[in-house]
């Protein structure tokens, strides 16, 4: 069983700058797995930020990046904000029509 | 305005059956995947389902093959979620949303509650 790994928790202060990753329990992310990365702050829907590894959904504040980084997805936050408390998500495509989630990413500014 | 409406949550026993709606707006239904993901409570995201635009394609997590089905009418802007031989670890938020061309969810529902217990 393919696990896809995330951070539990970050810190990054306001006006600071954070790389949360995805990876896997085994392999690589490559831009073959469509990573894509959601926000999700408590009692709410999630929220597209980041998909097809870099293209920024509409709306997303230019401050949140993908990237490829070594053998994982990235999502960066450059210049966090106090909004951008929430949990972060990324997700996989594995082929044959079947998707997995990290368990997501706690990000804290303070 | 694209809008996705969950219902049909609520508390069921152990072993019961449910089925789960979403009534989509602002958007040609037809015309797109959809999927359904699960959000047990204090956990992270589950993608549970997917069904191509004409419902010829569906693909299941394996927790739940063999007890939910994915469905759509195309006729109602619908999507369907029935589960089946339900158990505790179904209880979760259930969200709908549209999935795009190159795997991914764009919007998505406000989700509906399933409690399993006795």
């Amino acid at each position: 069983q393919t696990v896809v790994t995330q951070e539990p928790s970050f810190s990054v202060s306001p006006g600071g700058t954070v790389t949360l990753t995805c990876g896997l329990s085994s392999g690589s992310v490559s831009t073959s797995y469509y990573p894509s990365w959601y926000q999700q702050t408590p009692g709410q829907a999630p929220r597209t930020l980041i998909y097809n590894t870099n293209t920024r959904s509409s709306g997303v504040p230019d401050r949140f990046s993908g990237s490829i980084l070594g053998n994982k997805a990235a999502l960066t936050i450059t210049g966090a904000q106090a909004d951008d408390e929430s949990d972060y998500y990324c997700v996989l495509y594995m082929g044959s029509g079947i998707y997995v989630f990290g368990a997501g990413t706690k990000v804290t500014v303070l | 305005e694209v809008q996705l409406v969950e219902s049909g949550g609520g508390l069921v026993q152990p072993g019961g059956s449910l089925r789960l709606s979403c009534e989509a707006s602002g958007f040609i239904f037809s015309s797109n995947w959809l999927s359904w993901v699960r959000q047990a409570p204090g956990k992270g995201l589950e993608w549970v389902a997917d069904i191509k635009e004409d419902g010829s394609e569906k693909y299941y997590v394996d927790s739940v093959k063999g007890r939910f089905t994915i469905s759509r009418d195309n006729a109602k802007n619908s999507l369907y979620l029935q589960m089946n031989s339900l158990r505790a670890e179904d209880t979760a938020v259930y969200y709908c949303a549209r999935r795009r061309p190159t795997y991914y969810l764009d919007y998505w529902g406000q989700g509906t509650l399933v409690t399993v217990s006795s």
